[in-house]
């Protein structure tokens, strides 16, 4: 099956600077990989999405760049606030395939002020 | 969001209970999933079902159990055989259809022992 792993666990960023969280993934049938927002106690929430025929994808402070052929995928935020303060969880899926996620283990950021 | 609805938000669980926690949909998905998230920890599986009266177990099975008798509804049940149960459970629902596949999950359900 798929395997997800996700890097660093723990970000710590001043407020303004940029933070970058990886991950991996090991089945090459995985197609579209969703970075999910989870504030706490909260659900989480899809803030971006990517299609492996795409090697990036923008949303004002949010992009996500995939390389298939290293099979790894990154979430870039950048002019970190406050408010970015989360649990953040890359997720993979074999879309037209079995469909079922397997998520990342999630990275905890935490942007001072 | 809107379209998948868990509850009840809060739930304590006496020894030796089973409690179930309930999750509807009206997106007309077709997937439906239950995860566990213990503090500080990432999303583990604990069941799914991808069509009307069949579910799959997923990766922490043990001391739960589900049904799927309706495409809207994927109630949870924890019983008295999982002897850990507080947490955080999340349900979420899914189409199965290329282009359209996102994940949506409910509002959680937080449950612990009394």
């Amino acid at each position: 099956g798929e395997n997800v792993e996700q890097h660093p666990s723990t970000l710590s960023v001043q407020e303004g600077d940029s933070a970058v969280i990886k991950c991996t993934y090991s089945d090459s049938a995985s197609n579209y990989f969703p970075w999910y927002k989870q504030e706490l106690g909260k659900r989480p929430q899809l803030i971006i999405d990517i299609r492996s025929n795409v090697g990036e994808k923008k949303d004002q402070r949010i992009a996500v760049t995939l390389n298939k052929t290293a099979k790894h995928f990154s979430l870039h935020i950048t002019e970190t606030q406050p408010e970015d303060s989360a649990v953040y969880f890359c997720a993979a899926l074999s879309s037209g395939g079995s469909y079922i996620p397997t998520f990342g283990r999630g990275t905890s950021l935490i942007v001072h002020p | 969001d809107g379209g998948i609805t868990q509850s009840p938000k809060y739930l304590f669980r006496k020894e030796g209970q089973n409690v179930t926690l309930s999750c509807e949909q009206n997106l007309n998905h077709d997937a439906m999933y239950w995860y566990r998230q213990d503090p500080g920890q990432g999303l583990r599986l604990i069941y799914y079902s991808q069509i009307v009266n069949d579910f799959q177990k997923g990766d922490i099975a043990e001391g739960y159990s589900v049904s799927r008798e309706k495409k809207e509804s994927f109630p949870l049940t924890v019983t008295s055989a999982q002897k850990n149960p507080t947490a955080f459970y999340l349900c979420a629902s899914q189409h199965y259809q290329e282009g359209n596949e996102k994940l949506f999950f409910g509002s959680g359900t937080q449950l612990s022992v009394l």
